[in-house]
């Protein structure tokens, strides 16, 4: 059954260091959206992603954020320049544009650690 | 401003018991999700509603949407310690997702 794969399953970072995070979203699927969560707390919507541009995006998701799509297969979040605060488990998920299938698939997540 | 509100935040019932989360939302919505979340682990899609009146079931679990009132809810039937983990809801709006606080739900054998 295809899936959404992440990498890398596990990042440490020093603050003020840039991250990269990697997505594949399933092949067919067009809507492509980041997550993150903190330890314990609920899911926070970043940014979703349709037609190789920013749909929506949260008020987290300010300048030190951007995501892209480099190829036909993955969709990153890059971190300019991480806080301590930007320690969490990001998750990315993807869905398809057919009506009906409106299912979103999440990825494994990435558990990222700023010290 | 789009909210939700999930409730209870936390449930401890016993095998074999019934039960209904609720989800309360503050504004239209496009897409309304229910996920289960064990700890450690990623999202497990487990419905999508769409429009009002809609209801869906799988197992021991049912979703249904009243879109007048801006309200779901999950309902679990005789309980089994299985469905122990965390159910958010979340609501989508022009592909903007807000996720309730999540009811950590845990079952006793």
């Amino acid at each position: 059954e295809p899936e959404v794969t992440q990498t890398p399953s596990h990042q440490v970072t020093q603050m003020g260091q840039e991250v990269i995070l990697r997505c594949v979203p399933i092949s067919n699927h067009l809507y492509f959206y980041w997550y993150r969560q903190i330890l314990g707390q609920k899911v926070e919507f970043l940014v979703s992603f349709y037609n190789n541009e920013i749909s929506e995006k949260s008020e987290i998701f300010d300048d030190q954020f951007s995501v892209e799509r480099p190829d036909g297969s993955n969709f990153t979040l890059k971190i300019r320049s991480t806080k301590l605060e930007d320690s969490a488990m990001y998750f990315c998920a993807s869905r398809t544009i057919l009506a009906g299938q409106e299912t979103q698939y999440f990825g494994p997540g990435t558990r990222l650690l700023v010290l | 401003e789009l909210k939700v509100e999930q409730n209870p935040l936390f449930l401890s019932m016993q095998e074999g018991k019934n039960y209904t989360i609720y989800c309360n939302y503050s504004t239209t919505s496009d897409r309304l999700y229910w996920y289960r979340q064990d700890p450690g682990k990623s999202l497990e899609s487990l419905f999508v509603l769409l429009s009002n009146g809609a209801v869906k079931q799988e197992g021991r679990l049912m979703a249904s949407l009243d879109t007048k009132a801006r309200l779901s809810t999950l309902h679990i039937t005789a309980a089994v310690h299985d469905l122990s983990a965390t159910y958010f809801c979340a609501v989508d709006r022009d592909d903007k997702i807000i996720f309730g606080k999540g009811t950590r739900l845990h079952i006793l054998p």
